[in-house]
């Protein structure tokens, strides 16, 4: 079964600091992974997502996350965090194949921007 | 395009009463889920539907739930009678297959508080 293993359930960093929130995927089969970002009480928000194409994907806001396969991970960095990341980030996966449309979320992790 | 819209986007009610929460998905998207979110439990995955028919239920949690959805731009999710341990924000989302990306797009959520 797929599953998303998010290391931490609260980040702290200071503002300017470099952000990084760490995502371990289970799978057999390549996977299509993707960061959410959800602040107070709003939706979900795709931030970015990998599919096959470059390892090293580029999001909004000046996310970035690289695939490791080897390490079967896909860490969420930022070089520089701002008071504005301060939000719920989710882990998520699926498959191409079987996988249909359905994403297994991670746990979130919360994070906080201090000044 | 809207967005997926949820209605409404606050609900209070008495425990026993019947609580009905709507979605409408981003008009030509043919998959529609529907989320629970909890600070205990975290985002769960209640039921999801594919051109109108569902797909996986296993994530209901009693019969007391039940969802529809009876056209591509409309679908219901129905709590009878509701509990107390329902409180929780409900999120509706949907996706388009035939993107391969398999992303999901969120509503800005129902909360519903039973009292």
């Amino acid at each position: 079964a797929q599953s998303v293993t998010q290391l931490g359930s609260h980040v702290s960093v200071s503002e300017g600091a470099l952000v990084l929130l760490r995502c371990n995927y289970s799978s057999s089969v390549p996977p299509y992974l993707f960061w959410y970002v959800q602040y107070p009480n709003q939706g979900l928000q795709l931030l970015l997502k990998y599919t096959s194409a470059a390892t090293l994907v580029k999001g909004i806001n000046g996310f970035e996350a690289e695939f490791k396969k080897s390490e079967t991970s896909f860490h969420l960095t930022k070089p520089s965090a701002h008071m504005s990341d301060a939000a719920e980030y989710f882990c998520a996966v699926t498959f191409s194949t079987g996988g249909g449309n359905k994403l297994t979320f991670g746990t979130g992790t919360q994070l906080k921007v201090e000044l | 395009d809207a967005g997926v819209i949820q209605s409404p986007r606050h609900e209070v009610t008495e425990m026993g009463q019947e609580v009905t929460l709507r979605c409408k998905p981003i008009s030509g998207h043919d998959y529609l889920f529907w989320y629970r979110q909890t600070m205990m439990r975290g985002l769960e995955l209640l039921i999801y539907f594919n051109n109108n028919v569902p797909i996986d239920d296993s994530g209901m949690p009693e019969d007391r739930f039940s969802a529809k959805m009876p056209n591509a731009s409309f679908s219901t999710l129905k709590i009878q009678p509701s509990e107390p341990r329902d409180s929780a924000v409900y999120f509706c989302a949907s996706s388009l297959s035939a993107s391969g990306s398999y992303e999901q797009y969120f509503g800005p959520g129902t909360r519903l508080t039973v009292t």
